[in-house]
């Protein structure tokens, strides 16, 4: 069965960075984009980004830009988000998600990594 | 990219019918087929409902449909039942090759 499973909660000062991974199982891994959404708490859904697992494409969101990084291991079945210079706006949970083909059709979800900004 | 619009809040008794609108753009809504929408649980992860405009995953209920008319997109949910109470959200591709959220529905059955 499909499975994506994040690392652990973080707990960050301002201005650190944070690198959150999402190993996939289940499926062949280079068949399927893997896209980084968050959610601050009590607040919508936000798109980070998106790699294609296959090739190593990347596109971010115009707001993040410069912050965020995707990247992927294709040996390790394992997709990466970091992001820089954290601020307490960034605190939220962060899901990875995996595209079931080309159009933004998220069908699992990784379980969520909670990130806690504080000083 | 500015957020899709969706109405804060709707409700309706259970067994009636509700329909969640999403405004966007000719750069994104309008534009293509790639509209989904996701139902979120307090404390859960999303779960497609529909992708491409209209399609249902294997396992998604009947009753969740959707449709497209110009810049709107819209979830319909027939025979509203205690179990739908949740949040929900649109997505759409952009013309930047990125995606935006809508700013989410809180649906209520009364």
């Amino acid at each position: 069965q499909v499975q994506l499973v994040q690392s652990g909660a973080e707990v960050l000062t301002p201005g650190a960075s944070v690198k959150i991974s999402c190993k996939a199982s289940g499926y062949t891994f280079t068949s399927h984009s893997i896209h980084w959404v968050r959610q601050a708490p009590g607040q919508r859904l936000e798109w980070m980004g998106w790699i294609i697992a296959g090739n190593g494409l990347t596109s971010y969101s115009q707001t993040l830009q410069g912050r965020v990084s995707i990247t992927r291991d294709t040996s390790a079945s394992t997709a990466y988000m970091e992001l820089s210079s954290l601020d307490s706006e960034d605190m939220a949970v962060y899901y990875c998600a995996r595209e079931l083909n080309e159009g933004g059709n998220f069908d699992f979800w990784g379980q969520g990594t909670l990130v806690t900004v504080s000083s | 990219q500015s957020a899709l619009t969706q109405p804060a809040s709707v409700s309706g008794s259970p067994g009636q019918s509700i329909t969640i609108y999403c405004t966007g753009t000719s750069s994104d809504v309008g534009g293509y087929d790639y509209v989904s929408w996701y139902q979120q649980h307090p404390g859960s992860a999303p779960k497609l409902l529909i992708y491409d405009v209209t399609y249902r995953p294997s396992g998604v209920s009947h009753r969740f449909s959707g449709s497209k008319s110009g810049n709107t997109a819209s979830l319909t949910i027939s025979g509203l039942q205690a179990e739908d109470e949740a949040d929900y959200y649109c997505n759409s591709f952009t013309s930047s090759r990125t995606y935006v959220f809508g700013t989410g529905t809180k649906v209520t059955a009364l």
